[in-house]
Parts: C-alpha cells; sequence; structure tokens
C-alpha cells in the first residue's frame, strides 16, 4: 500500500542533543512537508521541499534543519538550537493523484 | 495574507445530536482549494473533503455535510446524528491552487466530543 511512514513514532530528547525525525513515503510525490502540532494549536509549516536536493524554509524553520537527497525521504532533524521542541511533527507528501497524504506523526518530548 | 479561523475551540455534544463546525477563510486568491481532515485521539490526519474554489456546491456524504459560501469566506461542516466515534479534533485548511508549490494553511482545530 502506498503511504507515508514517519519512525519512531515516540522520541524523547536530551537537553542539547540533535534528533532526526524520519520521513519516508512510496507514492513518488515530489513535494513533501514537515508540519508540527502544538496543543490547541493548529499545524505550522516547518520546511518544505518540490524536488529533490532543494527545500525551502516554512514558518517556523528556526532550530531545524532537513535534506532532500532521495525523492522518497525528506528526514527533519530537531537542533539544540530549537528551545522548546516538545511537540507532535507531522510529514505530508503531495501530489496530483492522491493530493495530501500525512504520516502518523512522531511525538517528540524533551527529557 | 491568508488565513483560517476556527472559533470553535472545543464543542460538546450528546449522541445523536447534530453538531456543525464553523471555517472563515481568508485569501487574496481567486483559486484556491479548502479542505476537512479529521484527527483521532491516534494523532494521523484523516482528510475528509477537498473543495475548490469555483464549486460553491454543498456536498453531503453520510452523516457528513459541508456548506460552503464563498459570499462569506466560509466552509462549515455539519455532522448529523454525531456518534462516539466521531470525537476527535478536526482541521479546516486552505491551500493554494497551484500546479507547483501547494501549502496547506491550518486553522487551529475544534476538538469535539461526542458523550453516550
Amino acid at each position: 500500500d502506498g503511504g507515508i511512514t514517519q519512525s519512531p513514532k515516540y522520541l524523547f530528547r536530551k537537553e542539547g542533543q540533535n534528533v532526526t525525525l524520519s520521513c519516508e513515503q512510496n507514492l513518488n510525490h515530489d513535494a513533501m512537508y514537515w508540519y508540527r502540532q502544538d496543543p490547541g494549536q493548529g499545524l505550522r509549516l516547518i520546511y518544505y521541499s518540490q524536488i529533490v536536493n532543494d527545500f525551502q524554509k516554512g514558518d517556523i524553520a528556526e532550530g531545524y534543519s532537513v535534506s532532500r537527497e532521495k525523492k522518497e525521504s525528506f528526514p527533519l532533524t530537531v537542533t539544540s538550537a530549537q528551545k522548546n521542541p516538545t511537540a507532535f511533527y507531522l510529514c505530508a507528501s503531495h501530489g496530483p493523484i492522491y493530493g495530501y497524504t500525512f504520516g502518523s506523526g512522531t511525538r517528540l518530548t524533551v527529557v | 495574507a491568508q488565513k483560517v479561523t476556527q472559533a470553535q475551540t472545543e464543542i460538546s455534544v450528546v449522541e445523536k445530536e447534530d453538531v456543525t463546525l464553523d471555517c472563515v477563510y481568508e485569501t487574496r486568491d481567486t483559486t484556491y482549494y479548502l479542505f476537512w481532515y479529521k484527527q483521532p485521539p491516534s494523532g494521523e490526519l484523516v482528510f475528509l473533503i477537498r473543495r475548490n474554489s469555483f464549486d460553491e456546491q454543498n456536498e453531503i456524504s453520510g452523516r457528513y455535510s459541508w456548506n460552503f459560501q464563498k459570499s462569506t469566506s466560509s466552509f462549515n461542516f455539519t455532522i448529523t446524528a454525531s456518534q462516539v466515534v466521531d470525537s476527535a479534533v478536526y482541521f479546516c485548511a486552505l491551500s493554494r491552487f497551484s500546479g507547483g508549490y501547494n501549502k496547506l494553511i491550518f486553522g487551529a482545530g475544534t476538538r469535539l466530543a461526542v458523550h453516550p
């Protein structure tokens, strides 16, 4: 079945540590996105990529980094510069047939 | 600027009641898409509907119906005869109609609790 796989489902980060969230899709979509969700708020765009080896900052990119070396993969790194990383992170892709497809999310907690 | 407002933060109803979730949007684009997503406690976003700006027909899908009115920039969602399984957070979203980059602008969401 086609879709988006995010891993891990739960992630714990120590202060000052970088962590990487995985996002893989087998939908052959060019465009991929990372969103952050905080309690009581909608999803906010962190980064997006329209094509391999290209990505752009979204509304809240500070403290995050991404790469897009393969069409199928769009990992998100939460760096130590992100002061409040505890949140729910959703990856999405967009294509002409399926439209937007979302992963099941990663819940990141700072310990 | 593009913006989506869901003024209702939380709604609580008793099973079998009808409930309407409000969504008001702002955009300067003449062509755009509007969406509704459901987020159950497990966290994933479940697609419910997409409506483009040229199609103002209301839509009904089982117990779900949507009322799109460009004159008031609203895209409201009604659940008829609500059930406990409808309990979730519901998001309204707006995106640009474009062959290239598509960005979803989300509202803050409405948490719906349906009690037996």
